[in-house]
């Protein structure tokens, strides 16, 4: 149990365009999902914590209005960058915790991520 | 704030060595400590866990310790093997309910036949 997908595994668009990639928790419900993105040969940077049912939480930094986050049930959460370019390309991941296993435990489960390159 | 200092890579051992892999945090009250690992072109992956202080995490032959006294969750693996060449993150969950995680730099271990 506790399987996380993402769509689409990789993605190459244009300068200028939308992107948007979607997370699901297949098998387990989650109030909360979280958006890194991931750069060669680095750790994890936390974007957003997306929360079912209402705004996001964009960590320092992020722009809000350029990864639009909206997690509309409690089984997926879609981020989208909007108007992309090519620093934007990048490794996108998301992790969600099962809302049966909530507590201090807060262990969470990984998507496979999502390679966008921009071109 | 909550952080956490994992040793720098790359790690480059020979088949059947033993493994460590030092994490060092800092963080207020108790927190949840974990070692997550990512296999090339794949996800990540949660290897183990602890929860409080003495806990052993342990799985597929690694291991590591809750230490409070020390503030460290140190990832052991006696023999190691060329399946185990991933990159290993250290990462830490505060106590509460906004469940993030603070992330290593990870370590990258490559294990020769």
């Amino acid at each position: 149990g506790a399987v996380v997908s993402q769509h689409p595994s990789w993605v190459i668009c244009k300068s200028g365009t939308s992107v948007k990639i979607e997370c699901r928790s297949l098998d387990f419900q989650a109030t909360t999902m979280f958006w890194y993105r991931q750069f060669p040969k680095q750790s994890l940077m936390l974007m957003a914590t997306s929360n079912e049912g209402s705004k996001a939480t964009y960590e320092q930094g992020v722009e809000k209005d350029k990864f639009l986050i909206n997690h509309a049930s409690l089984t997926l959460s879609t981020l989208t960058v909007t108007s992309a370019h090519p620093e934007d390309s990048s490794f996108y991941i998301c992790s969600a915790t099962p809302d049966r296993i909530a507590g201090d435990s807060n262990e969470q489960y990984f998507g496979p991520g999502t390679r966008l390159t921009v071109t | 704030g909550n952080s956490v200092t994992q040793m720098e890579g790359p790690v480059t051992l020979s088949e059947e060595a033993f493994l460590t892999i030092n994490c060092t945090y800092t963080a207020t009250g108790y927190p949840s400590l974990f070692w997550y690992v990512q296999y090339p072109g794949e996800g990540l992956q949660l290897l183990l866990k602890a929860t409080k202080a003495d806990d052993k995490g342990s799985n597929k032959g690694f291991e590591a310790t809750y230490r409070k006294e020390t503030t460290s969750f140190h990832l052991e693996k006696g023999s190691v093997q060329v399946s185990d060449s991933a990159v290993y993150f250290c990462a830490l969950s505060s106590a509460g309910n906004n469940r993030k995680l603070i992330w290593g730099l990870g370590t990258s271990l490559a294990v020769n036949p």
